[in-house]
């Protein structure tokens, strides 16, 4: 199957410093990984789709500079929060699409569960 | 904006129990409706991707309908086992867009 790794999957921070999460297809290779966010008890939501080698597209609300999204290879995909504040505590989890794969079938990390004290 | 809707948010069964849950959609603009398992502390695993209308797909005990005209699909498990406890998410693919998910619902079976 198609297995996707991110990392980390609990991660603790003070207000103000920078956090990177890793999202890989481990034996895939994917042009395209979409970024969500999970606050408690709502529905995943998009926060930005990312494409190997160009600009990342977010989603309206989703400030870019703050969601830093980098795609430099076919497997891997980072999200950097900047600057972290306690509202950005959330449930953070990647996606990806794999080449030649069916039509809109998304395969899932494990998640990232940031809190910013 | 778009909204997919399922219910019931939550339920609880006897091991045995036969169950369904609905995943509700604006019909419009519709290309495919995806069905996710997701265990807690593991990643969401795909299930079903459904694209025609009255299209029913089946994996062992788990099956799912689809009505694209009024907007609607259902997931049915046959006598739930403990190892069906998991959240189910349907999620909608417009033409042209990422995939919008509901909220899940959270089924926890009993032995």
């Amino acid at each position: 199957g198609a297995v996707v790794s991110q990392h980390p999957s609990w991660v603790i921070c003070k207000s103000g410093t920078s956090v990177k999460i890793e999202c890989r297809s481990l034996d895939f290779q994917a042009t395209t990984m979409f970024w969500y966010r999970q606050f408690p008890k709502q529905s995943l939501m998009l926060m930005a789709t990312s494409n190997e080698g160009s600009k990342a597209t977010y989603e309206q609300g989703v400030e870019k500079d703050k969601f830093l999204i980098n795609h430099a290879s076919l497997t891997l995909s980072t999200l950097t929060v900047t600057s972290a504040h306690p509202e950005d505590s959330s449930f953070y989890i990647c996606s990806a699409r794999r080449i030649g794969g069916l039509t809109g079938e998304l395969f899932f990390g494990e998640g990232s569960r940031l809190t910013v004290l | 904006i778009l909204n997919v809707e399922q219910s019931p948010q939550s339920l609880h069964v006897q091991e045995g129990d036969s169950t369904n849950f609905t995943c509700s959609f604006p019909s419009s603009n519709f290309y495919a409706l995806h069905w996710y398992r997701w265990e807690t502390a593991k990643s969401p695993e795909a299930l079903f991707v459904m694209t025609l209308n009255g299209d029913e797909k089946k994996k062992g005990r788990i099956s799912a309908t689809l009505n694209t005209k009024e907007g609607y699909s259902y997931l049915y498990i046959k006598g739930s086992q403990p190892e069906d406890s998991a959240t189910y998410l349907c999620a909608l693919n417009q033409a042209g867009t990422a995939l919008i998910f509901g909220k899940g619902t959270t089924l926890s079976v009993s032995s």
